[in-house]
């Protein structure tokens, strides 16, 4: 059974550095093809792509975000850890990890964590 | 404003059958695999669609996809009131070299 789960702050003021970890278990980051995402969704609003990470250590950003964030794995504790620098209040929303699938599908997703940004 | 273009609503009764659009360009869909998922209130996305048309173990043959040039589709038939949910599709975008989600469609079961 594979399961993701993640972890954090769940209150952080504006400006601050916001790391989240994602450590997941039923899979290995070291298997070829293998990568893992973070999604956040805003209360209310869609879902964004923000960042992912593949099995090779490559990595992707959302051209939006890119100076603001850093994707980064530990293959040895089964876990991938997000940074974004500099948040703001517009960035208060529920950020997801899921583990990527062959061909660029997320499953299964974690139960996410809702991350506030608030002085 | 996604990359992709969701109808944000579609509505239909138990027991019929809705169809739900997304539309990308020749730099995401028109080239990559197409994924669907479904979300409840309060929970996380689940996969039901992937590589345009193959459905993950356990997610009812109700549950179609199919794409063509920069479009795709999520087709649901034989509707039931638990179908009620958010539904966006996702795709590779090669010249963002990144991930694109749709702006989600909400559907109703009436």
């Amino acid at each position: 059974q594979i399961t993701l789960k993640e972890s954090g702050p769940t209150l952080v003021n504006p400006t601050q550095t916001l790391t989240l970890t994602c450590t997941f278990s039923g899979f290995s980051l070291d298997s070829g093809g293998m990568g893992v995402v973070w999604v956040r969704q805003p209360p209310g609003k869609a879902l964004e792509w923000l960042a992912l990470i593949y099995w090779d250590d490559d990595k992707r950003y959302s051209p939006s975000l890119k100076t603001r964030l850093t994707i980064t794995k530990d293959t040895s504790k089964n876990q991938v850890v997000l940074t974004m620098a500099n948040m703001d209040p517009e960035d208060t929303a529920r950020y997801y990890c899921a583990r990527r699938g062959s061909v660029n599908w997320y499953d299964p997703w974690g139960q996410g964590i809702l991350v506030t940004v608030s002085s | 404003q996604s990359v992709l273009t969701q109808t944000p609503s579609v509505s239909a009764a138990p027991g019929q059958k809705v169809t739900i659009s997304c539309s990308g360009s020749d730099f995401n869909i028109g080239k990559n695999y197409v994924s669907w998922y479904q979300q409840f209130p309060g929970t996380a996305p689940k996969l039901i669609i992937h590589d345009n048309d193959k459905r993950p173990s356990g997610i009812p043959d109700r549950f179609s996809g199919s794409k063509s040039g920069t479009s795709a589709t999520l087709g649901i038939t034989g509707l039931q009131t638990g179908d009620e949910a958010d539904y966006y599709c996702a795709t590779w975008d090669n010249s963002l070299s990144a991930g694109v989600f749709g702006g989600g469609t909400k559907l109703t079961v009436l």
